[in-house]
């Protein structure tokens, strides 16, 4: 058990709607990051948080958007569903200490998503 | 990121040691070798790192040669449940909360019985 959060772990939508993951980090993570593992391609890097900002950006599309919320949860919404945007969402946490780097991300199991 | 080469496949007897190379010659004098391996649809899980010594953990050990160019992860003794695709990445020390991992396609290490 990393001590990463995910749900739902599996989640089956219609194309055309919209869904929202849900992440908890580990207890005093301050980083979150979201990641996305089709079957076609590898993990594929979205975005990260850090306490509450946005720090980096990946491969995300403009119908997926993120925040991270004051209790350092963090949320993945995505939008208008299409059928290639099913996949693993997968959230990861890390401590980040500025100046010092070799810390550590861990991940959770995992969101399944299914779109129909 | 530094880029790495990873070759996609390798087998290994349960019981022996399974021994993973990765080249990363871009490498850079602040950037950390970080080995995680995915077990089928499972979240990546951490296995080690290192930035220039050698360093031993309770599930594997990580060589790193002199001059930082490549790397091997061994895993002492393999069981069938270290079938995994193992992720050989580099990920940079920039001293801000920007290090993310850019994970390539890894290889897939196949432990037969």
């Amino acid at each position: 058990d990393s001590g990463v959060t995910q749900t739902p772990k599996h989640l089956i939508t219609a194309t055309g709607q919209r869904v929202t993951l849900r992440c908890s980090p580990r207890s005093g993570d301050l980083s979150v990051y979201w990641y996305q593992q089709s079957l076609d391609q590898g993990l594929q890097f979205l975005i990260q948080y850090y306490n509450g900002e946005e720090r980096a950006k990946g491969n995300i599309l403009e119908r997926f958007s993120a925040q991270q919320f004051p209790d350092l949860h963090s949320e993945l919404n995505l939008s208008s569903l299409e059928l290639g945007d099913s996949a693993l969402y997968f959230c990861a946490s890390s401590v980040e200490v500025w100046g010092r780097g070799g810390n550590t991300i861990y991940f959770g199991e995992g969101s399944w998503l299914t779109v129909v | 990121d530094a880029k790495t080469t990873q070759p996609p496949s390798m087998d290994c007897a349960e019981g022996r040691a399974a021994n993973l190379p990765c080249n990363h010659s871009t490498i850079s004098g602040n950037e950390y070798v970080y080995w995680y391996r995915q077990i089928h649809s499972q979240g990546p899980q951490y296995i080690i790192h290192g930035l220039k010594n050698n360093e031993t953990n309770e599930m594997a050990s990580l060589i790193i040669t002199e001059d930082r160019k490549s790397s091997t992860l061994i895993l002492p003794h393999a069981t069938l449940r270290d079938t995994a695709v193992y992720y050989c990445i580099v990920r940079g020390n920039y001293g801000g909360a920007t290090n993310k991992l850019i994970f390539g396609t890894g290889t897939l290490l196949a432990v037969q019985p």
